[in-house]
């Protein structure tokens, strides 16, 4: 069964300060990995994608992640942090089921939070 | 437009009652699905529909009964439910095709069971 673990389940930087979120992937197969963002009593919001191609992924809002097979990871960086980034981050993994659906399984989430 | 609708955002229900959250989505996505979530915790699956039949079930408990009346609504029957049912419901869906396409998801229903 494919597995993601999240590195962390807190993280606090500076506005301004580089954003690195860790996870790393267990997966027989090639994965298929998203990172996903939830503020505060609302749903999840797609952040970014891996599938197949550039390793080097960009996302909306800044944020960006490298599929590293030889590392099995696929964590989440942003440059600059903003106090608007303050939230739950999901990593994901997903593996294909009967029909025209997928399954996905997440990580344990990373709570970012950002300071003056 | 990737937008996904739940309602009601809220609900309030005794243990004796019958309601129904709602999810509709208009992405000719023909994969639907149902999560729960606890606080502090990811997203647990509970249904899957896939061209509105019900492809998984996670040993969800039958006071939790999906019905999938089209392709862009999903409805999620509660009845008799447990003060431990209180949580965020996510709706989600998906377009058709492999694992590699991105689940889109709502913003959640927030139910309390008393």
């Amino acid at each position: 069964a494919q597995s993601v673990t999240q590195l962390g389940s807190h993280v606090s930087v500076s506005e301004g300060a580089l954003v690195l979120l860790r996870c790393n992937y267990s997966s027989s197969v090639p994965p298929y990995l998203f990172w996903y963002v939830q503020y505060p009593n609302q749903g999840l919001q797609l952040l970014l994608k891996y599938t197949t191609g550039a390793t080097l992924v960009k996302g909306i809002n800044g944020f960006e992640a490298e599929f590293k097979k030889s590392e099995t990871s696929f964590h989440l960086t942003k440059p600059s942090a903003h106090m608007s980034d303050a939230a739950e981050y999901f990593c994901a993994v997903s593996e294909g089921v009967t029909g025209s659906a997928s399954k996905l399984t997440f990580g344990t989430g990373t709570r970012l939070q950002v300071t003056l | 437009d990737t937008e996904v609708t739940q309602t009601p955002k809220h609900l309030v229900m005794g243990m004796t009652n019958k309601k129904s959250l709602k999810c509709e989505q208009h992405m000719g996505h023909r994969a639907m699905y149902w999560y729960k979530q606890k606080a502090k915790k990811p997203p647990e699956l509970m249904f899957v529909y896939s061209y509105e039949k019900l492809s998984i079930n996670e040993s969800v408990p039958s006071r939790f009964s999906p019905e999938c009346p089209n392709s862009s609504l999903l409805n999620l029957h509660l009845h008799a439910l447990q003060p431990e049912d209180s949580a965020l419901y996510l709706c989600a869906s998906s377009q058709k095709g492999t694992s590699q396409v991105a689940q889109y998801f709502g913003p959640g229903t927030r139910l309390t069971v008393l």
